[in-house]
């Protein structure tokens, strides 16, 4: 079954307190990214990578960071989290082959920092 | 970042009615997404558009690519109450990147 996974789904800590976000799928797609949602603005996109040791910037990347050493995980680390980055987050992966377009969306992981 | 303009923002369905709701912005894209997203959960991938015109059904769910590349229709048919939640629609840039409307709340109307 196609799988993108995240750990963990809540987490509660306080500001300054590094934490690492896990995302693995099972679909050996190329392209995997990071979201944010927030009420009322939709998902905005952190950091995308499009292959194994290739990452970029999205919309909102300031206070994240990402790697990508293996094509399956994409951790997210927030080194030193604030309370503006308490939201709900959702790790995806996709691919566009052949004219059309498959894209998974993990369960979210709702962070709350204090 | 860009962003695209979503409406209505929310909406009330009683069961059997049809839903409309669109997207617009002000650059092309050349592929247009559809998801929905139900409470506690990830995002689902409902319809995807690749054409200018293109018109595409998945059960009682219908989309369309705006001819000018700019907007984008779904239309939900006799609607049920499984059908309630928040309808992303997303547009893909040349060169990847894709961008998320803020969202139509579906309420059940009581």
């Amino acid at each position: 079954e196609a799988q993108v996974t995240q750990n963990p789904r809540y987490l509660i800590t306080v500001t300054g307190k590094k934490l690492t976000v896990t995302c693995s799928q099972n679909m050996n797609h190329e392209y995997m990214s990071w979201y944010r949602q927030d009420p009322g603005l939709g998902l905005r996109q952190i950091y995308y990578s499009m292959n194994v040791e290739v990452t970029d910037k999205g919309d909102v990347p300031e206070g994240y960071k990402v790697s990508r050493k293996e094509k399956r995980n994409f951790p997210l680390i927030l080194e030193s989290p604030s309370p503006n980055q308490t939201s709900l987050y959702f790790c995806a992966s996709r691919r566009y082959l052949g004219g059309t377009y498959e894209q998974y969306f993990g369960p979210g992981t709702r962070l709350t920092v204090t | 970042g860009q962003q695209l303009n979503q409406s209505p923002q929310s909406m009330f369905i009683q069961e059997g009615e049809d839903v409309s709701m669109n997207c617009t912005s002000s650059s092309i894209f050349n592929t247009w997404l559809w998801y929905k997203q139900d409470p506690g959960e990830g995002p689902v991938l409902l319809i995807a558009l690749y054409k200018a015109g293109e018109l595409t059904s998945n059960g009682r769910l219908t989309a369309q690519f705006g001819i000018t590349r700019k907007d984008s229709f779904l239309n939900i048919s006799a609607s049920i109450p499984s059908d309630v939640g928040i309808y992303f629609c997303a547009g893909l840039e040349y060169g990847n990147k894709l961008v998320f409307g803020a969202g139509t709340i579906l309420r059940v109307k009581s």
